[in-house]
């Protein structure tokens, strides 16, 4: 597609429930990232690939949470046992090249609720 | 935690009145960029500004960058009711191109 696309939009999951956010980034794109955006804040980092490489996992908030991308492409997002914090917006961003810091285009997004 | 802070946290104007916003980060950067959000979207890039450049323009877009005190600003020009977003800099410290953002500027133009 043209974009990157996430789904599902809107998440609603009850605490302790496991939930998987997908990513399909622009066809060919080798970078990928993650990021969290709590109410009211900015983006913060959670992972990164490099086609099916998981370079840097260093922003996970805990091992509860899990990201792959097996074949280089679609990536998901796994938060086993969900909790109220885990309640944000999870952004998904792509390029084309590696490691130059620019050319990212940013899917919309899932909203996770956890009541 | 995130890298820098942005002032002001909102930002209420009216239509053809300028908007100005700062970002003030804490380490050496790579480059500075300037993203747009609306409510319930995703981020959209609007413009970059390398470690080595002081300013740079785009369209009514015009941001600057001091890296002396590690600090950006960005201005909008006769501002229009569809720049009603949310305002985040972003910054690339690292190999990898991973981005550290600021809490952002809420920016509301009323007709």
């Amino acid at each position: 597609g043209a974009g990157v696309s996430q789904s599902p939009r809107y998440k609603v999951a009850k605490r302790g429930q496991d939930v998987a956010l997908r990513c399909d980034p622009i066809s060919g794109h080798v970078s990928l990232f993650w990021y969290q955006q709590a109410l009211g804040q900015g983006p913060e980092f959670l992972t990164y690939f490099q086609n099916e490489a998981q370079l840097d996992k260093s922003g996970l908030p805990s091992d509860r949470f899990f990201a792959e991308r097996p074949e280089g492409s679609v990536s998901t997002l796994k938060i086993q046992r969900t909790q109220q914090e885990d309640s944000a917006v999870y952004l998904c961003a792509s390029s084309l090249v590696s490691g130059v810091g620019y050319g990212y285009t940013f899917g919309s997004g899932t909203r996770l609720t956890v009541v | 935690s995130q890298q820098g802070e942005e002032d002001p946290q909102a930002l209420s104007i009216q239509e053809g009145e300028n908007a100005t916003m700062n970002c003030s980060y804490k380490t050496s950067i790579n480059n500075l960029q300037w993203y747009r959000q609306n409510s319930g979207r995703g981020l959209v890039h609007l413009i970059l500004i390398r470690s080595n450049e002081r300013e740079k323009h785009s369209g009514r877009l015009r941001v600057t960058l001091d890296t002396s005190k590690k600090s950006s600003s960005l201005l909008i020009t006769a501002s229009r009711a569809a720049d009603t977003a949310s305002y985040f800099c972003a910054t690339v410290t690292d190999s990898w191109g991973k981005f550290q953002f600021g809490a952002g500027t809420q920016v509301v133009v009323t007709p």
